[in-house]
């Protein structure tokens, strides 16, 4: 069965110092894994995807399939990047599989 | 608002009751999809539905049960509720141009079960 793992439930860093949301799965088919975030009272939103390969917000992450990761990445946190992030997969079936959560609090 | 809405906002309720959730999708989306988000379990998918028809299921239990109307908005009902049941429960629509198309959340409703 398909599961997507954020062993962090909290991560908190000061501000300008290099951040790595962990995220592993585990999945017996070909994964598409996104990154969600939720903002303090905002809704729970897309930042990206890996099939696109792009950075948002200055995020990236790399899907390492030799060691099912997918960290989130960013080298030089801000504030505004406080939040909950959720790593999920897409296992085919047009449903998401999340993970736990993690919440990222930039201390200035 | 032409994003996901969700109602009521919260919901207080005892065990053994009923309540039922609603969700209207973003304009243009056929697809609805419901989520539960409790503090032990995380988010987890319960159902989607797709233009009126149920299209794929989850961890849904069998006291929960969902339908999507001609209008495309969905509602999910939670009957012989239990303390268990509290959490935050999540909609999410998208439009199925592609494989895969974004899913857009709405606020969810909270649901407290005494």
């Amino acid at each position: 069965a398909q599961r997507v793992t954020q062993p962090e439930k909290l991560l908190s860093v000061f501000k300008g110092a290099p951040v790595e949301l962990k995220c592993n799965y585990s999945y017996s088919g070909s994964p598409e894994l996104f990154w969600y975030v939720q903002y303090s009272r905002q809704r729970l939103q897309l930042l990206l995807r890996h099939i696109s390969r792009e950075s948002i917000k200055g995020f990236t992450a790399d899907l390492n399939k030799g060691e099912t990761s997918f960290h989130l990445k960013k080298p030089f946190a801000q504030e505004e990047d406080s939040a909950m992030y959720y790593c999920a997969l897409y296992t085919g079936r047009r449903a998401l599989t999340f993970g736990s959560g993690t919440r990222l609090q930039v201390q200035p | 608002d032409s994003g996901v809405t969700q109602t009521p906002k919260h919901l207080i309720t005892a065990t053994g009751q009923r309540v039922t959730l609603r969700c209207s999708p973003r304009s243009g989306d056929l697809s609805v999809y419901w989520y539960q988000q409790s503090l032990d379990q995380g988010l987890q998918f319960l159902i989607q539905y797709y233009n009126g028809e149920e299209r794929a299921k989850g961890n849904i239990l069998e006291r929960f049960s969902a339908q999507q109307f001609p209008d495309l908005h969905s509602e999910l009902n939670l009957s012989s509720l239990e303390l268990g049941d509290s959490a935050l429960y999540f909609c999410a629509s998208s439009g199925e141009r592609a494989l895969w198309d974004e899913q857009f959340f709405g606020p969810g409703t909270r649901l407290t079960v005494l």
